[in-house]
């Protein structure tokens, strides 16, 4: 079936510092999500995105929908602790019936 | 209600019993999905109901998985003859229609199991 592989799987950051994730699929999707998870809790979406090179900023996030609909990235400018949490990417298949398919998360650690 | 409900928030069970989760999902919203969590993982898509469509039984993996949905509302995930493998956060999300384009999911906190 398909996979997505995200990246890194674990980060430590200062502070203040910008954040970068990723990831890839080796098939196309049509719509890429970014979710994130606090601990004891279900993912909330932070960015849907829905065009093959389109770029979406939600505050200090923003996230890109790449042009080969085949990855996606997600930045995290001056992070706070507040963003610690497992981030997880999803993507959807060309059918709008299919489930949306999650990579594995990054796990985000600030340190003050 | 106002986000999607799971019960009960935890639950240990001795292995072989069998265990039933249950999810409530957002008033209105036609599509219901169930995906499991092992430790550390990501997210492993069990079951997905639309409307009065059949369900997508694709992700189940065992016979010992099954789950029912009622209309459009509530559904019960039951495991049967748990295994500590079946151990991880079982996690249910709604959403208006078969695809995410406007709202994505929306996740229940999930319910923990233990089996011991």
């Amino acid at each position: 079936g398909q996979q997505l592989n995200q990246s890194p799987q674990s980060m430590f950051i200062q502070e203040g510092e910008d954040v970068s994730m990723n990831c890839t699929s080796s098939s196309i999707f049509n719509t890429w999500l970014w979710y994130k998870q606090d601990p004891g809790e279900g993912p909330v979406l932070l960015i849907a995105l829905y065009k093959a090179g389109e770029l979406t900023s939600n505050g200090r996030l923003t996230a890109q929908f790449g042009i080969t609909r085949k990855d996606s990235f997600l930045n995290i400018s001056a992070s706070i602790p507040s963003d610690v949490g497992i981030y997880f990417c999803a993507g959807q298949g060309r059918s709008g019936n299919t489930p949306l398919v999650f990579g594995k998360g990054t796990r985000l650690s600030v340190i003050a | 209600g106002a986000g999607v409900s799971q019960s009960p928030s935890n639950k240990v069970t001795e292995k072989g019993k069998d265990v039933e989760l249950r999810c409530d999902p957002i008033s209105g919203h036609t599509a219901l999905y169930w995906y499991r969590q092992r430790l550390g993982q990501g997210l492993e898509f069990l079951i997905y109901f639309q409307g009065n469509s059949a369900p997508d039984k694709s992700g189940l993996p065992s016979d010992r998985f099954s789950a029912e949905r009622t209309g459009e509302s509530v559904s019960t995930l039951t495991i049967q003859r748990t295994q500590q493998e079946d151990s991880a956060v079982y996690l249910c999300a709604s959403s208006p229609g078969t695809g995410p384009s406007f709202y994505g999911y929306t996740f229940g906190s999930g319910t923990r199991l233990t089996v011991v």
